[in-house]
This record gives structure tokens, C-alpha cells and sequence, in this order.
């Protein structure tokens, strides 16, 4: 089956740090890759998304390139912000299917 | 304008009330989803619509029941909760149809928090 496999939160950071949360993905064909933000209290919005191998999917600072030797798709930043502070969520979508397979989430917290 | 949005943004109901969460998107998607999140946990998918009919049903009770009355409306009617169904309710809408290969992103509204006593 479909699977993805996000870091163990929770990550604490300085403002200005450089930020990589790590993605692996396990999945049938040749997936959509996806990272989600939840900021406190609110919904999840699309971040960034990449559609095939090394694509490179960036946003408001963030990049992603889909590795698929390595069946990777992480997350970097390089000067975060307080403001960044939230779960990110990496998902996959594999082929024709709907559903989107979730991450566990990772709990990021910038200190000012 | 890739907006969903979500009514009520919170609802606390008792365990024989009926109440129902109504989700709203005018991008013209085909697709609408019910998910269901407790706290610190991703989303889990409940129910997914293309083209007004249903086509995946996750094995939810029956006590809760979807409707898409139109193309641009999603509802989840509640009957009956448990306390335990006390959770974020995420509606999210995409492109798209059965059997495309096509990576359409999904675009979630904000969300009902529901409190079950």
C-alpha cells in the first residue's frame, strides 16, 4: 500500500534558521508529492507540489524537489520566521486514485 | 479564488441532537471530501463526491450522513455522535473525475470543530 513517513516533530527553531523537515514516501507508480500547512486553529492550505521526478515544487520561500531514487520529497527553508510556525503535513497521491495519503504531521516552532 | 469555506466554525451538540455541517466552493470542482482530524493527527478521509454522487465511503457509522445537493455544495448530517466524535471537520474540493490520472490538488476550507457532550 500507499505510505508516507514524515520526521518526528516537534521541531524548535531559531528566526533565520535553516529548516528541513525530511519526507519519504512508499507508493505504486509514480505519485503526486504534496506539502500541506496547518496553522493554529485553521484548516490545511496547499503549500507547494510536484508532479513528477525532480520536480521542484516551491512557495512563500519553501522548497521541495521530488527525488524518486531516494523516494524523498523534503521540505526546506532557508530563513524561517515566526510566522512560519505550524504542522506540516507531506501527502501523496498515487495514480488515478483520490484519496490523499497523509504524513503524521510535523509540529514546527520558530522562537523570535 | 481557491476558497472553501465552512459554516459553523464551531458546534457543540449533545449525543440525541441532529445538526448538520454545510461546506461551500465555487472553483467549479467536481470532487468534494469529508475528513475527519483529532487533535495532532493528519486528516482521515470519511467520504469523497464526484460529480454529486458518492463514490468512496471510508466504513463510517451511520451516524453520520453525507449529501451534495449540487455540484458547488457538500453537507454532513449528524445524528446520534459519541463523544469520542468530538473532532476538526475538514471539507476539501478538487478537479477532476474517476479514473483520471491527473495530480489535482486538493483545497481544504477552514474547518468546523465539533464538540460531542
Amino acid at each position: 500500500g500507499n505510505s508516507v513517513t514524515q520526521m518526528e516533530g516537534p521541531v524548535t527553531l531559531s528566526e533565520e534558521a535553516f529548516l528541513t523537515i525530511n519526507c519519504t514516501y512508499t507508493a505504486t507508480g509514480y505519485p503526486s508529492l504534496f506539502w500541506y500547512v496547518q496553522y493554529p486553529g485553521e484548516g490545511l492550505q496547499l503549500l507547494l507540489k510536484a508532479t513528477k521526478a525532480d520536480d521542484k515544487g516551491s512557495n512563500k520561500g519553501f522548497e521541495a524537489t521530488y527525488r524518486k531514487e531516494t523516494t524523498s520529497f523534503h521540505l526546506e527553508k532557508g530563513s524561517v520566521q515566526v510566522s512560519d510556525s505550524a504542522v506540516y503535513f507531506c501527502a501523496l497521491r498515487a495514480g488515478s486514485a483520490r484519496q490523499l495519503t497523509f504524513g503524521s504531521g510535523t509540529q514546527l516552532t520558530v522562537l523570535p | 479564488d481557491t476558497e472553501v469555506t465552512q459554516t459553523p466554525k464551531h458546534l457543540v451538540m449533545g449525543m440525541t441532537n441532529k445538526k448538520s455541517l454545510k461546506c461551500e466552493q465555487h472553483m467549479g470542482h467536481r470532487a468534494m471530501y469529508w475528513y475527519k482530524q483529532k487533535a495532532k493527527k493528519p486528516p482521515e478521509l470519511m467520504f469523497v463526491y464526484s460529480y454529486e454522487k458518492l463514490s468512496i465511503n471510508e466504513s463510517v457509522p451511520s451516524r453520520f450522513s453525507p449529501e451534495c445537493p449540487n455540484s458547488s455544495l457538500l453537507n454532513l448530517h449528524l445524528h446520534a455522535l459519541q463523544p469520542e466524535d468530538s473532532a476538526l471537520y475538514l471539507c476539501a474540493s478538487s478537479q477532476g473525475a474517476d479514473g483520471q490520472r491527473i495530480s489535482y490538488e486538493q483545497y481544504f476550507g477552514p474547518g468546523t470543530r465539533l464538540t460531542v457532550t
